[in-house]
């Protein structure tokens, strides 16, 4: 069965990065393409971005480009979520999110299976 | 890009059929098909309810339905339980090839 098991919560502070891992199983790995999804507390989903597993082409959120990178290693079927210069409103609970279609039979921006979720907290 | 717009909350009564709103503008709900909802409880992860403006995934209950029309699109939760009480997010992919979620709407079964 499809499992997408994240790394644990993290504690930062401003300026810092983090780094977020998405290990995936029960499936071949570059079939699928991911996003990430924030949620900060008490508030909505927020879409930062899209990485093809198959090709490792990208897309960001305009207003985190710069300070997000999205990476796979396709020999362990992780995918990963780097911030850097973080603020205290980047603290919220990080998702990955695996794409309802695979790379070969289209994009319909719909995701079926969800991680568990990371908690990174910035703060003094 | 905003963010949709949702209503903050929805509520009825058990049995009862509630629609809520996701508007957005005509360069993402109305340009595309490709509208989602989804389902969140309370310290859960989201769950797919809703595809392609009016497909539901294998599992999810056919009281819940989508619809479009325009640059707003809509969900329908007809003969409402209990278990539906929850946050609900819509989702659509937009002209810049990045995809928007709106705020969300809180579900309450009174």
């Amino acid at each position: 069965q499809v499992q997408l098991v994240q790394s644990g919560a993290e504690m930062k502070k401003p300026g810092a990065s983090v780094k977020v891992s998405c290990k995936a199983s029960g499936y071949n790995f570059t079939s699928y393409a991911f996003s990430w999804v924030r949620q900060a507390p008490g508030q909505g989903l927020e879409w930062m971005g899209w990485i093809n597993t198959y090709n490792g082409n990208t897309n960001y959120v305009q207003k985190l480009q710069g300070r997000v990178t999205l990476t796979t290693d396709t020999s362990t079927s992780t995918a990963y979520m780097e911030l850097r210069s973080l603020r205290s409103d980047d603290t919220a609970v990080y998702y990955c999110a695996r794409d309802r279609l695979s790379v070969y039979s289209g994009y319909d921006a719909s995701f079926d299976y969800w991680g568990q979720g990371a908690l990174v907290t910035v703060s003094s | 890009q905003s963010a949709l717009t949702q209503p903050a909350s929805v509520s009825g009564s058990p049995g009862q059929s509630i629609t809520f709103s996701c508007t957005g503008t005509s360069a993402d709900v109305g340009g595309y098909h490709y509208v989602s909802w989804y389902q969140q409880h309370p310290g859960k992860v989201p769950k797919l309810m809703i595809y392609e403006v009016n497909n539901r995934p294998s599992g999810v209950s056919n009281r819940f339905s989508g619809s479009k029309s325009g640059n707003t699109a809509s969900l329908t939760i007809s003969g409402l339980q209990a278990e539906d009480e929850a946050d609900y997010y819509c989702s659509s992919y937009t002209t810049s090839s990045t995809l928007v979620f709106g705020g969300g709407t809180r579900v309450t079964v009174l």
